[in-house]
Parts: structure tokens; sequence; C-alpha cells
């Protein structure tokens, strides 16, 4: 089955205390691209990825580093998290091969809590 | 630079109604249309695209027309489901965006029996 999965789905942490969220698809797709989904903002890309080693920040890539050393893997890393990172994170994919028209597929999302 | 809106709801029907949730764009050159759609607990889904101007996108008995005269990609069912419950959004994407979807801030659609 076609999917992007992205782990961990939950997750509760303080200030400062690093962490990665993983996200993985089995489509081979080239593009992948990390949001954040806050309340009456909608979704903001934060990081997106091109292909293997290409990689370029959204609109709100403050507090958040991103890597892709895999094509299937593109995990997003909070290294001090501070609570206005609070938030349902979702990671996406597409292939690439169009990018006028793309359809993007995304995870389940991980709602993230920092205190 | 591009942004999307979409009338912000909640919305709320009984079964069997018809619904419109409202959606307008501002985008450069020819932009891609899209409705996801978000159930409780889940990440988005597409539910349908248009590409190109006069485009009807359908899915589910859902649809939505691209009208490039008006800047508006309206999405419409003749008889809504509770299993429709849902938020949706509005997007637009084209070529030079980054992959960036842009996303309007979501209906919440709640159908009563």
């Amino acid at each position: 089955e076609a999917q992007v999965t992205q782990n961990p789905r939950y997750l509760i942490t303080v200030t400062g205390k690093k962490l990665t969220v993983t996200c993985s698809q089995n489509m081979n797709h080239e593009y992948m691209s990390w949001y954040r989904q806050d309340p009456g903002l909608g979704l903001r890309q934060i990081y997106y990825s091109m292909n293997v080693e290409v990689t370029d920040k959204g609109d709100v890539p403050e507090g958040y580093k991103v890597s892709r050393k895999e094509k299937r893997n593109f995990p997003l890393i909070l290294e001090s998290p501070s609570p206005n990172q609070t938030s349902l994170y979702f990671c996406a994919s597409s292939s690439g091969r169009d990018r006028g028209s793309d359809t993007q597929y995304f995870g389940p999302g991980t709602r993230l809590t920092v205190l | 630079g591009d942004s999307v809106t979409q009338m912000e709801g909640p919305v709320t029907l009984s079964e069997e109604a018809f619904l419109t949730i409202n959606c307008t764009y501002t985008a450069t050159g020819y932009p891609s249309l899209f409705w996801y759609v978000q159930y409780p607990g889940e990440g988005l889904q597409l539910l349908l695209k248009a590409t190109k101007a006069d485009d009807k996108g359908s899915n589910k008995g859902f649809e939505a027309t691209y009208r490039k005269e008006t800047t508006s990609f309206h999405l419409e069912k003749g008889s809504v489901q509770v299993s429709d419950s849902a938020v949706y959004f509005c997007a637009l994407y084209h070529r030079g965006s980054n992959y960036k979807l842009t996303f309007g801030k979501g209906t919440l659609l709640t159908v009563n029996p």
C-alpha cells in the first residue's frame, strides 16, 4: 500500500530536549515536505526537499532542521524545542514529475506538545 | 504572494442537505487547485483537483469547478452524509512554488443525522 508514515504520532516533551520526528514514504517520490498545522492558520510549509541531499526552507523554518540522506526518509529535527512549536505536524511527498499538478500525499500527522 | 481564502465555518448541516464551501484564491500565473479533506484524527487526503481553467474536479459526490474569471474553486455536494463530517481545505500549487501547497484555513463541516 502506498503511504507516508510518521513516528511518533503523539509526543509530549519539555523545552530544550532535542527530538526527531521521522517520516518515510514507499512511493519512490522525489519531493518531500514538512508542514505544521495551527488553529486559524491552516498549514504552513516548514522545509522541503527536492531529492537526496537537496533541502530548502519553507515559510516557517526557524527552530527546525531536516536531512535527506535517503530518498524514502525525511526526518524533522527540533534541536531545542520551545512551547511555540507545539503543533500538529504533517509530512508530505509527491513524485515531482509534474510540478504544475502533482498530488501531494500526506502522513497521518504527529501531535507535538512542548511544555 | 499566493493566498487562499475559504469560509471558515463551522458549517453544520442536516443529512441530505446541499453543501457549498466557498474558496477564492490569489496567485500568479495559472495554479492548480485542490480540495483536501481531514477526517477526525487523520491526515489530509486529496478529495479532488483541477489543473486549468474551467476544469471540474469530482470525487465521492463532491465537485468543484476552476473559475479563472472569478478566481474561485467552490466545493459542492448535492446531498451530504454524516460520514462527510470533516475539515475541508482548499489549496493551490503552481510551478515555481517549490512544491509548496498554499492552504486556506480550513472549514469544519458537521453533518447531523
